[in-house]
């Protein structure tokens, strides 16, 4: 199936910097979806966008659906330890949802 | 609300026998689940898409004979590895669309996967 372009693949970053992760696609979708996953558990939805533009915010996340619907990105303020974890991205149209190559967060105290 | 439970969380079974993983939305009903396998440090990769009372749709490169699929109630939707193998070792997760497809309410409940580990 179609896997969505997920930039970095990994990050490495001090407690309290802000980090940065962005999904692109070659389609069109009429959603956007940000999970977070821990090892050897399933993903945890973090936001849900469904208008191009907009931009929705979940405590520190914050996340936007582009303009051209082909893309998306998540920012984490003042990242914290348990912000850890592999951060993916989901495009959705109808039915279906293809998801982005993952980001690695590791949060340095 | 909108839990998915999978079950069982982790199998350990011999070459040949068959393993059955079920999914089940335990406070909504859920007309459309899909079924993913992921590898280590790797992303979800889209095995099949489950619909209730209906055949279930697999994408390319997936044996539907391997991996079989039923979508019997709105509620439960079951993976059957058969004949399982070593290579068929693997953290398989499932998850359910709340919400209509192209509503502005579509979104994607996981359950917690299940680790098949064949011997």
């Amino acid at each position: 199936g179609q896997q969505l372009n997920q930039s970095p693949q990994s990050m490495f970053i001090q407690e309290g910097e802000d980090v940065s992760m962005n999904c692109t696609s070659s389609s069109i979708f009429n959603t956007w979806l940000w999970y977070k996953q821990d090892p050897g558990e399933g993903p945890v939805l973090l936001i849900a966008l469904y208008k191009a533009g907009e931009l929705t915010s979940n405590g520190r996340l914050t996340a936007q659906f582009g303009i051209t619907r082909k893309d998306s990105f998540l920012n984490i303020s003042a990242s914290i330890p348990s912000d850890v974890g592999i951060y993916f991205c989901a495009g959705g149209t109808g039915n279906q949802f293809y998801f982005g190559t993952g980001t690695s967060l590791t949060v340095i105290p | 609300g909108a839990v998915v439970s999978q079950h069982p969380s982790w199998v350990i079974c011999k070459s040949g026998t068959s393993v059955k993983i079920e999914c089940r939305s335990l406070d909504f009903q859920a007309t459309t689940m899909f079924w993913y396998r992921q590898f280590p440090k790797q992303s979800l990769m889209l095995m099949a898409t489950s619909n209730e009372g209906s055949k279930a749709t697999y994408e390319q490169g997936v044996e539907k004979d391997k991996f079989l699929i039923n979508h019997a109630s709105l509620t439960l939707s079951t993976l059957t590895v058969t004949s399982a193998h070593p290579e068929d070792s693997s953290f398989y997760i499932c998850s359910a669309r709340r919400g209509l497809a192209y509503s502005g309410a579509n979104v994607l409940t996981f359950g917690a996967g299940s680790r098949l580990t064949v011997l």
